[in-house]
């Protein structure tokens, strides 16, 4: 089975914080992504990455940053956060059949 | 327009009924086409896959694909009430490597 953890389940930050959220998994995919889920809204992809050190901004990357620099590991990084960035995060990688597996999800609220 | 579309429901089906979740999509040179299940407060899970024209099942469900009319659907046959979810349906659009397009989402609910 696939594992795809993350680091916090809830996390609650002040405004202009800088807050990284890890995801790590164990099947060998190259493919990592990060969205944001928001009520009405959907999944939206902020940054994926098809291998280490390499990314691609997806639909919202704004105030947003990543790190790729191990195989297992895709780190999403909020330079400064706000309000507007409450939402959830979800990590996801992806097997060659272009099938996506999600990790549990991290509920930040930006205070 | 939307790449992908669903409608957002709520649609409500008694226990032991078929419930009906459809999703159309843009993209006529879409190859892969996903079903998630997505309880409240969780993330996405996989039910199903499909990539050829027709019907696939695994167990309680139907995966039904047309091509031609660019529409996708999911069938869950004796819907109990376990099955109250969202299910989004999610789409590998054509040249965009490993991203998946995912529709808003059907809310079902399963009335005892």
């Amino acid at each position: 089975d696939v594992k795809v953890t993350q680091s916090s389940r809830y996390l609650v930050k002040r405004t202009g914080e800088k807050v990284f959220l890890e995801c790590v998994q164990d099947m060998d995919h190259e493919n990592m992504f990060w969205y944001r889920q928001d009520p009405g809204l959907g999944l939206r992809l902020i940054y994926f990455s098809y291998d280490v050190k390499m990314k691609e901004k997806g639909d919202i990357p704004e105030g947003y940053s990543v790190s790729r620099e191990k195989k297992e590991r895709f780190s999403l990084i909020l330079e400064s956060a706000s309000t507007n960035q409450t939402s959830m995060y979800l990590c996801a990688t992806a097997d060659d059949a272009d099938t996506q597996y999600f990790g549990p999800g991290t509920r930040l609220t930006v205070l | 327009q939307k790449e992908v579309e669903q409608n957002s429901g709520p649609l409500s089906v008694p226990e032991g009924a078929i419930a009906s979740l459809n999703c159309t999509y843009s993209d006529r040179g879409s190859q892969s086409f996903f079903w998630y299940r997505q309880y409240s407060g969780k993330s996405p899970e996989l039910i199903m896959s499909i990539y050829s024209n027709g019907d696939k099942e695994d167990g309680r469900f139907t995966a039904q694909l047309n091509k031609a009319s660019q529409y996708v659907s999911l069938l869950i046959r004796d819907s109990q009430p376990s099955d109250s979810a969202t299910y989004l349906c999610a789409v590998k659009v054509s040249g965009s490597a490993r991203q998946l397009t995912f529709g808003s989402g059907t809310q079902l609910t399963v009335l005892p």
